[in-house]
């Protein structure tokens, strides 16, 4: 089983930049997540999706754009790239409110 | 809003104790807490997850707590190991499908 896929791993940016990070589910989940990863800071979430279609702003969500135009992928759009993005970026989904997430192995971005 | 606090931020113990990491939230209204381990550099692995009804989890020399009415869970590990050494996260599922990370637990076991 695939799990939840994030490409790419690593990624260096230009300041001003734009990049999509990808992530794929292959388990039919219907709950899709973005967190980002600071050192010592914990995971922050960025934008959520309970269902294809459906996406709603986390914690931290300025500077970052999400789709969800199916259910098994949701991509994380970043447009101006700025060092304040320098960060890792983790994509997580679960059947739903009730049970356990799964994550990505993440992507490794660095704006310079 | 929610806000998740572990306690403490990091922890040295030798090997072979049983040591308790805390877990804190200020909105009870959850679904579920689960427990997670982070290598350094690595992603999260699924330690363990606590439903809202529930007031206990257990896993081989892991079991953690939840009060949800306190706001309060901890992970116990029993006879730790040089292995167990990592980072450990909790994270509240809210009811408005939020999914809220504490800062995280740096544990390191002496051998």
């Amino acid at each position: 089983n695939a799990g939840v896929t994030q490409t790419p791993k690593f990624r260096i940016l230009k300041i001003g930049q734009s990049m999509t990070l990808q992530c794929t589910q292959d388990m039919n989940h219907n709950y899709m997540y973005w967190y980002r990863q600071d050192p010592g800071m914990g995971l922050k979430l960025i934008y959520y999706s309970v269902g294809a279609g459906i996406t709603d702003k986390g914690e931290v969500p300025n500077g970052y754009n999400v789709s969800r135009s199916t259910t098994e992928d949701f991509p994380l759009r970043l447009e101006l790239a700025a060092p304040s993005q320098t960060s890792v970026y983790f994509c997580a989904s679960s059947s739903g409110s009730h049970y356990g997430y799964t994550f990505g192995s993440g992507t490794r971005l660095t704006v310079v | 809003k929610q806000e998740v606090t572990q306690i403490p931020a990091a922890l040295s113990v030798p090997e072979g104790e049983n040591l308790v990491l805390n877990c804190s939230f200020t909105d009870s209204a959850i679904y579920n807490l689960q427990w997670f381990r982070q290598d350094p550099g690595k992603g999260l692995t699924s330690l363990l997850l606590i439903q809202s009804s529930q007031r206990e989890q257990t896993s081989g020399r892991l079991n953690a707590s939840l009060d949800k009415s306190s706001g309060r869970s901890t992970l116990y590990i029993a006879a730790s190991q040089p292995g167990d050494s990592a980072t450990y996260l909790c994270a509240v599922n809210g009811e408005d499908d939020k999914i809220i990370f504490g800062k995280g637990t740096r544990l390191h076991i002496l051998p």
